[in-house]
């Protein structure tokens, strides 16, 4: 059975560009959550969905944004990028919301310069 | 108040030695309690999870819940150097939060 999936693993960005991230759940997986990992502020949650639909918010700045698609497939953006963005995002994927498997893909590493 | 909180570490053991990891949460409303295993460069792994008060097993693990004191503990029994790692404590209310994790040496 497939893991969580996470393209692109790793990306440089200039200052003030977008970046857009891509996370596949496991298969029968509906809901998919975000986060941020810095060595500073740990794991932080960015906002998660279920069937299509953002389910809750961390408390991040507007230009973080997501979507999920009727496939359960998700991604997120980052626009007007800064030099504190750079971090592994982490997306995880379970069955349903507030269920006790909560799985985690590889992650994507973000470096702004 | 962190939401969640866990001793940063690092906590040195032997190896074959029984290592005792706490966490405690200030959310009375938290329904399910993580444990995650986060290797350096890598993601964080389930290790387990548990919802009930008491003490839940699973190998050499033993993950205990106490919701009176907001307390849950990992015991990691015969300790092995690959057991070296970040262990993350996690708690879902509405969301996923971590602690800051606890840093494991094993030695051997």
């Amino acid at each position: 059975k497939a893991g969580v999936t996470q393209t692109p693993r790793y990306l440089i960005k200039t200052r003030g560009q977008q970046v857009t991230l891509s996370c596949s759940p496991i298969s029968g997986h509906r809901s998919v959550s975000w986060y941020q990992q810095t060595p500073g502020q740990g794991l932080q949650f960015l906002f998660e969905y279920f069937s299509e639909t953002q389910r809750n918010k961390g408390n991040f700045p507007g230009r973080f944004s997501g979507r999920q698609f009727s496939n359960s497939r998700s991604e997120m953006n980052v626009s007007t990028l800064e030099l504190g963005d750079s971090a592994l995002y982490l997306c995880a994927s379970s069955p349903s919301r507030g269920e006790n498997t909560i799985y985690f893909g590889e992650g994507s590493w973000l470096t702004v310069v | 108040q962190k939401e969640v909180e866990q001793n940063s570490g690092p906590l040195s053991v032997p190896e074959g030695a029984i290592a005792s990891l706490n966490c405690t949460y200030s959310d009375r409303g938290s329904q399910s309690f993580f444990w995650y295993r986060q290797y350096s460069g890598k993601s964080p792994e389930l290790i387990m999870f548990i919802y009930s008060n008491g003490d839940k097993e699973d190998g050499r693990f033993t993950a205990q819940l106490n919701k009176a004191s907001q307390y849950v503990s990992l015991l990691i029994r015969d300790s092995q150097p690959s057991d070296s790692a970040t262990y993350l404590c996690a708690v879902y209310g509405n969301k996923l939060v971590f602690g800051a994790g606890t840093i494991l040496r094993v030695k051997s």
